[in-house]
């Protein structure tokens, strides 16, 4: 079964240290998102990606943060500057799948990213 | 905006007992409604969904009704393994642009033997 995979699957980084974290969507799969958990929390909405452009972002998306599609396969997220705040588990998802001339919105999510600044 | 409010948790049960864990949504126009699992250190994986008002969504014997009169998905299974120990998180997308899910804060489950 097709599936998104993520890596690392941990990553320890220092604040204000730069981190890229990498997945790999479902391949005939249209739309491809990040969400964050801070641990005990929700999961929340980072930004949605479609067509090689950002479709919407949160709040807590801001300028720090910045999004690629470099190659077709891959989606990475990166975080600028990094900040205690920062902590959390990182979820990639991807979702849009015609079968049949109907879209197909169930979102397949990775394994996670658990980013920790100190 | 849209909004998932669920029942918090944790919720402790023996083993076989009936579980219901409540959800009600805020959305505009007609949402898709979900239910998300986390096992302990895994991913988010999807439980069950319902796209439309009466809609059943169900799997591995969990099941929830699309009820859009009192805007709910509750979650119900009849008799709880200790597998079944998780945290769910009850979402909805309300379609638009990019299909975005909105999460509740998720319930803990722990099935004792």
């Amino acid at each position: 079964e097709p599936e998104v995979t993520q890596t690392p699957s941990h990553q320890v980084t220092q604040m204000g240290q730069e981190v890229i974290l990498r997945c790999v969507p479902i391949s005939n799969h249209l739309y491809f998102y990040w969400y964050r958990q801070i641990l005990g929390q929700k999961v929340e909405f980072l930004v949605s990606f479609y067509n090689n452009e950002i479709s919407e972002k949160s709040e807590i998306f801001d300028d720090q943060f910045s999004v690629e599609r470099p190659d077709g396969s891959n989606f990475t997220l990166k975080i600028r500057s990094t900040k205690l705040e920062d902590s959390a588990m990182y979820f990639c998802a991807s979702s849009g799948q015609f079968t049949g001339g109907y879209m197909n919105t169930e979102a397949f999510f990775g394994q996670g990213t658990r980013l920790t600044v100190v | 905006g849209d909004s998932v409010t669920q029942m918090e948790g944790p919720v402790t049960l023996s083993e076989e007992a009936f579980l219901t864990i409540n959800c009600t949504y805020t959305a505009t126009g007609y949402p898709s409604l979900f239910w998300y699992v986390q096992y302990p250190g895994e991913g988010l994986q999807l439980l069950l969904k319902a796209t439309k008002a009466d809609d059943k969504g169900s799997n591995k014997g969990f099941e929830a009704t699309y009820r859009k009169e009192t805007t709910s998905f509750h979650l119900e299974k009849g008799s709880v393994q200790v597998s079944d120990s998780a945290v769910y998180f009850c979402a909805l997308n309300s379609g638009g642009s990019n299909y975005k899910l909105t999460f509740g804060k998720g319930t803990l489950l722990t099935v004792n033997p």
